[in-house]
């Protein structure tokens, strides 16, 4: 049973460069969140999608975007790169849009901006 | 604003000894807190957790303590393992439904010394 997976693992961009990292949740999963864990910080939520639908957003302005495809897959988009995006994002998916405990998360996209 | 601290950011042990993490919150608003594991090059894996209508939780190697009039909360592990050996995050929740976003810590790296 495959967990979670996301690519690429790494990715190198440049400022002003649009990106896309895609995630395909655990087996039997539905809800897909993102998170961004820059350099010695803790992972900071983005946003979560259930059926389809972004459900919550965290602090991150609307160069952040996303997506949820019928099949559970999702895909974050970064528009206009900043030297500040650069940080490992991570995508967790879970049952449901509750029960955090239940969050399992992939081993994340390295995103370097230059 | 970080809402969920982590004040120690490294931490060793001696092998079979007890570790002690701690980690402080200043929302009141959370009432759900959980302990993440994360190896390198790995996603995180959840630990263990605790609700706020209790002031333990144990499973195994590993409890949790809260005390909310002090916002704090710490993890045990004990006997200490060189597999513990990770970094380890604290994350918090207001698990009302809708709102299962996680707010992490900082992360504190824990070195089991053999």
């Amino acid at each position: 049973d495959a967990g979670v997976t996301q690519s690429p693992t790494h990715l190198i961009k440049t400022r002003g460069q649009q990106v896309t990292l895609r995630c395909s949740p655990k087996s039997g999963h539905d809800t897909v969140s993102w998170y961004q864990q820059a350099l010695g910080q803790g992972p900071q939520f983005i946003f979560q999608y259930y059926e389809e639908e972004e459900r919550q957003r965290g602090n991150f302005p609307d160069r952040f975007s996303g997506h949820q495809f019928p099949n559970y897959s999702s895909e974050l988009n970064v528009n206009a790169l900043l030297l500040g995006d650069s940080a490992l994002y991570l995508c967790a998916s879970s049952v449901g849009a509750i029960m955090s405990e239940k969050l399992f998360f992939g081993s994340g996209t390295q995103l370097s901006v230059l | 604003d970080q809402q969920v601290k982590q004040n120690s950011p490294s931490l060793s042990v001696q092998e079979g000894r007890i570790s002690i993490l701690n980690c402080d919150y200043t929302n009141s608003m959370f009432d759900y807190f959980l302990w993440y594991k994360k190896y390198p090059a790995e996603g995180p894996t959840f630990l263990i957790s605790i609700s706020s209508i209790k002031d333990k939780n144990e499973d195994g190697r590993f409890t949790v303590f809260l005390n909310k009039s002090a916002k704090h909360l710490s993890l045990h592990i004990v006997p200490s393992q060189p597999g513990d050996s990770a970094v380890y995050f604290c994350a918090a929740s207001a698990s009302n439904f809708g709102n299962e976003k996680l707010t992490f810590g900082t992360g504190t790296r824990l070195t089991i010394i053999p």
